[in-house]
């Protein structure tokens, strides 16, 4: 069965320091891949995506992703993170030529001061 | 502005009300479907729609239904609630086959059923 692993629920950091969240999906067949974020009370929104080409995806507010196919991996990075990074983040995999997005359980990240 | 837009954005019912979430998208998109989001268990997909007139289930449809007469619109029905559809749920829209495959959500609808 098809399926998103987001391998940690909740990551608690510091202000400027970095950080990493993990996704791992299922299957070995082409995807696409999407992070969203979901701010407190906001519904989700896009903060990066890989279709095709370069396996390093740069998105919105200091973001990147890396695609790695041998892994089935698409793990989240930022090198120093905000207060306002506060929030939850979504891993998701389309597969081409299908419909259905699988969304991972969600990563809450925590920025402390 | 593109936009899904869900209403009502906060709902109190009692079991076995009937009740109805609207769901409308301004982006011409043929993809809708509806998710709730509970805690752990991130979103799961209820109903999903490729176009008007054609839906299918999701992962989780007991207790729900859709309609698709009209390609901007796509409710979310509860015929008969009970308070393990309490949750937090989210319409969106996309265009798959598109360049821009990803998905445009709506801001929420908080159900609560006691």
């Amino acid at each position: 069965a098809q399926s998103v692993t987001q391998l940690d629920s909740q990551v608690p950091v510091f202000e400027e320091a970095p950080v990493e969240l993990r996704c791992n999906y299922s299957s070995s067949v082409s995807v696409y891949l999407f992070w969203y974020v979901q701010y407190p009370n906001q519904g989700l929104q896009l903060l990066l995506k890989y279709l095709s080409g370069s396996t390093l995806v740069k998105g919105i507010n200091g973001f990147e992703a890396e695609f790695n196919k041998s892994q089935t991996s698409f793990h989240l990075r930022k090198p120093s993170v905000h207060i306002s990074d506060t929030a939850e983040y979504f891993c998701a995999v389309t597969y081409t030529g299908g419909f259905k997005t699988i969304f991972g359980a969600g990563t809450r990240l925590f920025v402390k001061a | 502005e593109a936009q899904v837009t869900q209403n009502p954005r906060y709902l109190i019912t009692v079991t076995g009300k009937k009740l109805t979430v609207t769901c409308s998208q301004n982006m011409n998109h043929e993809y809708m479907s509806w998710y709730r989001q509970d805690p752990g268990l991130g979103l799961r997909q209820i109903y999903y729609s490729m176009n008007v007139e054609v839906t299918d289930k999701g992962d989780v449809p007991e207790g729900y239904k859709v309609s698709r007469k009209e390609k901007r619109n796509f409710p979310l029905i509860l015929e008969s609630p009970s308070p393990n559809q309490t949750s937090l749920y989210f319409c969106a829209s996309s265009a798959p086959g598109h360049s821009n495959t990803e998905a445009f959500f709506g801001q929420g609808t908080r159900l609560t059923v006691v």
